[in-house]
């Protein structure tokens, strides 16, 4: 089966801009969750999905971050304006009951 | 208050040592604790998981939980360097919710 996917897996843009960043879950999974790390902070929960519907939200930096689960089979998380301090990598994972499996992540460099 | 707590390290041993890594959690309510192995420059893959107090046996691997004391370990035996990696400790609250320690970064020397 396929795992996670993530895309795109690396990005670099001028501050300003607007990244949109997306995912794919394993099918059958109910839960969708989006994580940033840093060497700093490590790993940070943002926002996580279930059966599509935002559950908690509340570790979204900010009113720039938004996140969006349109159907069981895609997800994506925007940010915009983005701002050099936005520089991470930005994992996707989903589960059902039990462990969460990540993609291989989005390594965003904002400049 | 982090949720959970790891020892960053970083943490070296000998080949063929045993690895001791350690995890302390604050949420009594705390229902499934995991751990992921992350290699430099990729995703965190997960290793093993426990949900009662004792220890569970994967091959090399044992996680112990005490959950009276809070805390959740990991031994490695027999050391291998491709065993060299940071180590995750996963914590799942009520909700599904799953917060992560900072890691520990290992290293296994040949």
């Amino acid at each position: 089966d396929a795992g996670v996917i993530q895309s795109p897996r690396h990005e670099v843009t001028e501050m300003g801009q607007e990244v949109t960043l997306r995912c794919k879950p394993i099918s059958g999974h109910d839960y969708l969750f989006w994580y940033r790390q840093t060497m700093m902070r490590g790993l940070e929960l943002l926002i996580y999905f279930n059966n599509n519907v935002p559950i908690d939200d509340s570790g979204m930096p900010e009113d720039r971050f938004s996140a969006k689960m349109p159907n069981a089979s895609f997800s994506n998380l925007k940010i915009q304006p983005s701002e050099p301090r936005d520089s991470a990598v930005y994992f996707c994972a989903s589960s059902n009951v039990g462990p969460i499996y990540f993609g291989e992540g989005s390594w965003l460099t904002v400049v | 208050q982090k949720e959970v707590e790891q020892n960053s390290g970083p943490l070296s041993v000998p080949e063929g040592a045993i690895a001791s890594l350690n995890c302390t959690y604050s949420d009594r309510g705390s229902q499934s604790f995991f751990w992921y192995r992350q290699y430099s420059g990729k995703s965190p893959e997960l290793i093993m998981f426990i949900y009662s107090n004792g220890d569970k046996e994967d091959g090399r691997f044992t996680a112990q939980l005490n959950k009276a004391s809070q805390y959740v370990s990991l031994l490695i035996r027999d050391s291998q360097p491709s065993d060299s990696a940071t180590y995750l400790c996963a914590v799942e609250l009520t909700g599904n919710q799953f917060y992560f320690g900072t890691g520990t970064s290992l290293t296994v020397i040949p």
